[in-house]
């Protein structure tokens, strides 16, 4: 079985200050790790994946991610946070063993708040 | 380029009626998914196809739910009867399965409000 933890139902940081959405997952192989972004009143969007290679990923809006495979965490990060980037931030997990196309397990999400 | 296009973006409905989702993937995407978000249990998983064939249906919470993908182009997800419970934001999702790589295309939802 997969499954990805956000420990936070929300995070607040002021405009300009460095930024972090974190997440735990458990995979039974290797992980494929996903972080998606929602505006209001809109589908989910893409931001970052972690396949293979380097544990740090680099994402879509100045967004990476690091991969920890000790403390199996993958949190977002972003070095400088906008007010436009408040927003929902959802992880996701699938196990590089499971076949079957892309069925990804989600979290519950952060809610993301960034202040002037 | 298309995104994933769903309709009807909002529809309110009363107790017992019949309630239909559609979904037009994009273009070339083998696998198709449909998610239930509510405040209370965050995004859920209802089902998925890939090549037209339901893959999981497990999600799929009792027989008021039915999904159906006739052709690569087309999804319908249908609840009959309809109950208050079932209010919700419904989202279709697609990707091209031999990707492997887990990118899913959001459509922007079907906002369900059953009174």
């Amino acid at each position: 079985a997969q499954s990805v933890a956000q420990p936070e139902d929300q995070v607040n940081v002021a405009e300009g200050n460095p930024l972090t959405v974190k997440c735990t997952y458990s995979v039974s192989g290797n992980p494929y790790l996903f972080w998606y972004v929602q505006y209001p009143n809109r589908g989910l969007q893409f931001l970052l994946k972690y396949i293979t290679g380097d544990n740090l990923v680099k994402g879509s809006y100045g967004f990476e991610a690091e991969f920890n495979k000790s403390q199996t965490s993958f949190h977002l990060k972003k070095p400088s946070a906008l007010v436009s980037d408040s927003a929902l931030y959802f992880c996701a997990v699938r196990d590089a063993l499971t076949g079957g196309g892309n069925k990804l397990t989600f979290g519950t999400g952060t809610q993301l708040k960034v202040e002037l | 380029d298309a995104g994933v296009i769903q309709s009807p973006r909002h529809e309110v409905t009363e107790m017992g009626q019949e309630v239909t989702l559609r979904c037009k993937p994009i273009s070339g995407h083998n696998s198709l998914f449909w998610y239930r978000q509510t405040m209370m249990r965050g995004l859920e998983l209802l089902i998925y196809f890939n090549n037209n064939v339901p893959i999981d249906d497990s999600g799929m919470p009792e027989d008021r739910f039915s999904a159906k993908m006739p052709n690569a182009s087309f999804s319908t997800l249908k609840i009959q009867p309809s109950e208050p419970r079932d209010s919700a934001v419904y989202f279709c999702a697609s990707s091209l399965a031999t990707a492997n790589t887990g990118e899913l295309f959001f459509g922007e939802g079907s906002r369900l409000t059953v009174l």
